[in-house]
């Protein structure tokens, strides 16, 4: 499975949008990225899935160069309870394993 | 909908007895359900990938005679760990996977908070 690396830690502000990039450089040609939000003692919650270019739904963008080989997560217009750790995973579409890497950090301030 | 489950949110034992604990899918069928832990300020670490029917597939690492898996049904999973020691305490996650219109997914319970005395 492809590895990830994003940042450890970003910190913002409530009302900015919020960009977290994952590199993915070994990505395959059958893997989905797919992000999870994870708030303390609480199981990953899926937030937005793609496989190319641009994916948007009530919550988030997903943004996908044509290599493949990163992606970035947008945030519109944050709030407190973003304050979360988000997770970039790559995986290969309708399989079992899932694993995470050390996920990003944000903490919103007000 | 996609709403997992588990059951105890929080449990304590002491050291040496067995604890169980259920994931369960509420409102759909998962063939396949993995089992996570996670230690204060880490990531999770997947420990197993349990299918309905058939003996679970345990990451290197992980004892499967000690993390005991049953996946009985489409909706539930079981994780038993034997013989508790302090260093099991963590939070145990299960998740179970759906294939969807908007692509496939894995959805997580709640979590566990396993303390070993």
């Amino acid at each position: 499975l492809a590895k990830t690396t994003q940042p450890i830690s970003m910190d913002s502000y409530e009302g900015q949008e919020v960009n977290i990039t994952c590199s993915h450089n070994n990505i395959a040609t059958n893997d989905y990225i797919t992000w999870y939000q994870q708030f303390p003692s609480q199981g990953p919650r899926f937030i937005i899935q793609g496989y190319k270019t641009k994916v948007t739904n009530e919550v988030a963008s997903l943004f996908i160069p044509a290599d493949r080989k990163s992606s970035t997560l947008s945030l519109p217009r944050v709030s407190l309870s973003d304050t979360a750790v988000y997770y970039c995973l790559v995986g290969v579409y309708n399989t079992d394993k899932l694993i995470f890497g050390t996920g990003t950090r944000l903490q919103v301030f007000p | 909908g996609a709403v997992v489950s588990q059951h105890p949110s929080r449990v304590i034992c002491k050291s040496g007895t067995s604890v169980k604990i259920e994931c369960r899918s509420l409102d759909f069928q998962a063939t396949t359900m993995f089992w996570y832990r996670q230690f204060p300020k880490q990531s999770l670490m997947l420990m197993a990938t349990s299918n309905e029917g058939s003996k679970a597939t345990y990451e290197q690492g992980v004892e499967k005679d000690k993390f005991l898996i049953n996946h009985a049904s489409l909706t539930l999973s079981t994780l038993t760990v034997t013989s508790a020691h302090p260093e099991d305490s963590s939070f145990y996650i299960c998740s179970a996977s759906l294939t969807s219109n908007r692509g496939y997914e894995q959805y997580f319970g709640p979590g566990t908070r396993l303390t070993v005395t």
